[in-house]
């Protein structure tokens, strides 16, 4: 069964680096997501992509995050300077849509374990 | 903010089935009830949705009421495995890439 896949699966990171957070979504698909979760709190909506650009972004996605598709199969989440508060689990995700351009369901990588210390 | 209510926490025994309600007061005619879980912090993963007619997969079956107001998902034999979140979430069949908005769902508990 195809699945998204994320790496790293931990990525442990000094408070003011960048991070490149990594996907590779089902191959078909057409629209990625970036979601994060915090311990202990909601999944919470990034950023969708579709057609090689952002469609929609949260107020979390301020100018310190990026996407970028570089390649037609990797997806990734740039954090250009981490703070604390970033340190969760992101979850990267993909969908595919009907013939009549309604939606499928969306399939979520296992995340990546971010620490920021 | 999802347009969702789901009780906070539910327990079930092992073998039985587990009904997880959920209501929806507010949905429109095109929006469709769909159900994710999250099992200990891995990502969530789809289960079923439905517009009107009650629907059946080899994970679940979702009842939706004639007015569509409310559903329940029907765990039909809870195993220790389905101890994980579960979230309803409404959302327009054609919404595009709208993305899916998560509540804090409902965390069941199956019990041995």
């Amino acid at each position: 069964e195809p699945e998204v896949t994320q790496t790293p699966s931990h990525q442990v990171t000094q408070m003011g680096q960048e991070v490149i957070l990594r996907c590779v979504p089902i191959s078909n698909h057409l629209y990625f997501y970036w979601y994060r979760q915090i311990l202990g709190q909601k999944v919470e909506f990034l950023v969708s992509f579709y057609n090689n650009e952002i469609s929609e972004k949260s107020e979390i996605f301020d100018d310190q995050f990026s996407v970028e598709r570089p390649d037609g199969s990797n997806f990734t989440l740039k954090i250009r300077s981490t703070k604390l508060e970033d340190s969760a689990m992101y979850f990267c995700a993909s969908r595919d849509q009907t013939a009549l351009g309604g939606n499928t369901e969306a399939f979520f990588g296992q995340g990546t374990r971010l620490t920021v210390v | 903010d999802a347009k969702t209510t789901q009780p906070p926490s539910m327990d079930c025994a092992e073998g039985r089935a587990a009904n997880l309600p959920c209501n929806h007061s507010t949905i429109s005619g095109n929006e469709y009830v769909y159900w994710y879980r999250q099992i200990h912090s891995q990502g969530p993963q789809y289960i079923i949705h439905g517009l009107k007619n009650n629907e059946t997969n080899e994970m679940a079956s979702l009842i939706i009421t004639e007015d569509r107001k409310s559903s329940t998902l029907i765990l039909p034999h809870a195993t220790l495995r389905d101890t994980a979140v579960y979230y309803c979430i409404v959302r327009a069949w054609n919404s595009g890439n709208t993305p899916l908005v998560f509540g804090k769902g409902t965390r069941l508990s199956v019990i041995a």
